[in-house]
């Protein structure tokens, strides 16, 4: 079975600083890996993936990803925040053969100005 | 750009009536998706359909229906609605079923 953990439920941040948010997964086989953002009152939008190929990914309003294998990991990052950063974010994975996205409990990133 | 509607943003119901929630898409999309998201718990799958009048069960698939007639549309049913059904319950859809999933803005229904 697929698993997904987001280790941060709340990460408040100032403005213009760096930030991660961290994403493990658990799976035997190969995965596709998501990042979607919720902002206030409205649905997830799609950040950015990692299908195949290389392991950093990037995505839109300045976030990057990297895919570690060996670690299990997935974690979003950003060099310089914004105030309209300010969401929640959530990791999800895709195993191979599973019909099944599974999603993490999500990660709200508050940006202190 | 792909557009996922949802019928209500904000529903009111009481216990034991039927609710349905409905979804539109307009990207012919093969794949639609229902989740309910709670506070500490993410996003939690319902049902799934990959055709028209095909569907699967989710991971909390109790107490729910789904019905797909058309391609484009994807409803959700609550056959007697209980408190414990109070949520933000959330459409998507995708063209293929393991790639990116498009996300109507929600409905948040409470069950009184």
């Amino acid at each position: 079975a697929q698993s997904v953990t987001q280790l941060d439920s709340q990460v408040p941040v100032f403005e213009e600083a760096p930030v991660e948010l961290r994403c493990n997964y658990s799976s035997s086989v190969s995965v596709y890996l998501f990042w979607y953002v919720q902002y206030p009152n409205q649905g997830l939008q799609l950040l950015l993936k990692y299908l195949s190929g290389s392991t950093l990914v990037k995505g839109i309003n300045g976030f990057e990803a990297e895919f570690n294998k060996s670690q299990t990991s997935f974690h979003l990052r950003k060099p310089s925040v914004h105030i309209s950063d300010t969401a929640e974010y959530f990791c999800a994975v895709h195993n191979f053969g599973n019909e099944k996205l599974t999603f993490g409990t999500g990660t709200r990133l508050t940006i202190i100005p | 750009d792909v557009k996922v509607t949802q019928s209500s943003r904000y529903l009111v119901k009481r216990t034991g009536e039927k609710v349905f929630l409905e979804c539109v898409q307009d990207m012919d999309h093969e794949n639609m998706f229902w989740y309910r998201q709670d506070p500490g718990l993410g996003l939690r799958l319902i049902y799934f359909s990959y055709d028209v009048k095909m569907k699967e069960k989710g991971d909390i698939p109790e107490g729910y229906s789904v019905s797909r007639e058309k391609k484009e549309r994807f409803s959700l049913i609550l056959e007697s609605a209980s408190t414990n059904q109070t949520s933000m319950y959330l459409c998507a859809s995708s063209l293929v079923i393991e790639e990116t999933q498009y996300f109507g803005p929600g409905t948040r229904l409470l069950v009184l």
